[in-house]
């Protein structure tokens, strides 16, 4: 079974503080990988993606990828309350194609 | 804006009762996709379909079946519902390989 994990929280961080939120993955041949933002009672969006090892930055938002290490990170820069959601890792494995494998998700609460 | 819309925000169904849940995506989409939400399990991929007439089973097919007789339409059952069945359905749709998923709103199925 290929699996992603995520550490579920809560995770709470201070307004304009950075929030870091972490993805292991087991198969190591995957390639394609997401991050989903979800916020209560909605459903998930796609935010970030990432495909090649190294940071892809698109705004207050930075995903990190290491294939070395199977890990992918999601880093929010001036953290905001309007960040408040659930933060879904989602990636395609090999041999699996157009099917995305989710985490369970790390919920993020940013305090004023 | 795409838009894929599920027939029902909420449902209450009987044990043994045969269920239907119904998806409709208005952008033309190829790749349509079942999930279903528990907390502390993430979303797991029921049934997905690539093309009108075509299904693949997910990582937890079991209890379930697609039909998908149009293109825009991709249609979940229970054949005879169960308690263990109770959960969040969402329904998504891609252009592509898999990637960029839009979901529907969800629905929420009780089975008591």
């Amino acid at each position: 079974q290929k699996e992603v994990e995520q550490n579920s929280g809560p995770l709470s961080v201070p307004e304009g503080a950075i929030a870091s939120l972490n993805c292991t993955y087991s198969d190591r041949g995957s390639q394609s990988f997401f991050w989903y933002r979800q916020y209560s009672g909605k459903s998930p969006e796609l935010i970030m993606s990432i495909y090649s090892n190294g940071d892809k930055e698109d705004g207050r938002f930075t995903a990190q990828l290491n294939k070395a290490s199977q890990y992918v990170s999601l880093l929010i820069r001036d953290s905001q309350p309007s960040d408040s959601a659930t933060y879904l890792c989602a990636v395609i494995s090999s041999g699996s194609a157009r099917q995305l494998t989710f985490g369970s998700g790390t919920q993020l609460t940013v305090l004023p | 804006d795409v838009k894929v819309t599920q027939s029902s925000r909420y449902l209450v169904k009987r044990t043994g009762e045969k269920v239907f849940l119904e998806c409709v995506q208005d952008m033309d989409h190829e790749n349509m996709f079942w999930y279903r939400q528990d907390p502390g399990l993430g979303l797991r991929l029921i049934y997905f379909s690539y093309d009108v007439k075509m299904k693949e089973k997910g990582d937890i097919p079991e209890g379930y079946s697609v039909s998908r007789e149009k293109k825009e339409r991709f249609s979940l059952i229970l054949e005879s519902a169960s308690t263990n069945q109770t959960s969040m359905y969402l329904c998504a749709s891609d252009q592509g390989r898999g990637e960029k998923l839009f979901f529907g709103s969800g629905t929420q199925l009780s089975v008591l």
